[in-house]
């Protein structure tokens, strides 16, 4: 079975860093992947991690630690357009498919 | 963004009605999936295709029926639904299903049930 927790809410500044945590535990772990999500609008892809490590995209970085069933989403020099839910999904390694966290909705302000 | 499509985006139905939602993708992918996001819920897999064979029925129930005619298309049959059935309805497709594959959503269609 799959468990994925996340905050449900964070609020920052504009400018400032943000860190959304996400934990999993599941019975097999193929990688995991951050998608963003504005109000009614579709998920879109952001990251993945399959290895440990931090991987760097611009102003959005995504740590992984498979040992710690850890991830984590940091978003630097926050815009007002960052506002958004925030979806982390761990790909499983039995069948591929995704299991998805219930997401963090993160509010940007001024 | 117009890689995935959804239509219609959005549908108030009665509980006797009939209608189907319509998802079509045009990144030459072969793994489709239908998803259910209701309010403040993680997002739901409800059906699979891969290489237009359906892999997953993730105990839908039979009121909602998939149809994969090809690769690109999918569709979601909706018959005699409840209000609890009401919630954003999203299509995705990734290049196949195996391996780190990235999904890629669609608009989704925004259901209202009566």
């Amino acid at each position: 079975g799959q468990n994925i927790d996340q905050p449900t809410e964070m609020t920052a500044t504009e400018g400032a860093i943000v860190q959304i945590n996400c934990t999993y535990q599941t019975s097999g772990f193929n990688g995991l992947f951050w998608y963003q999500q504005h109000a009614g609008e579709a998920p879109t892809f952001l990251s993945y991690n399959v290895l440990d490590g931090l991987e760097e995209k611009g102003r959005f970085s995504s740590f992984l630690s498979r040992s710690k069933g850890y991830s984590y989403l940091l978003l630097k020099e926050l815009q007002m357009k960052d506002s958004a839910s925030y979806l982390c999904a761990v790909s499983r390694s039995n069948d591929y498919k995704l299991s998805f966290g219930a997401g963090t909705t993160v509010t940007v302000r001024a | 963004e117009t890689g995935v499509t959804q239509t219609p985006r959005h549908l108030v139905m009665g509980m006797t009605n009939k209608k189907s939602l319509k998802c079509e993708q045009h990144l030459g992918h072969n793994a489709m999936y239908w998803y259910k996001q209701s309010a403040k819920k993680p997002l739901e897999l409800m059906f699979v295709y891969n290489f237009k064979e359906q892999t997953e029925n993730n105990s839908v129930p039979s009121r909602f029926s998939p149809e994969c005619p090809n690769s690109s298309h999918l569709f979601l049959h909706l018959h005699t639904l409840q209000p609890e059935d009401s919630a954003l309805y999203l299509c995705a497709s990734s290049q196949a299903l195996g391996g780190v594959e990235t999904q890629y959503f669609g608009p989704g269609t925004r259901l209202l049930v009566l």
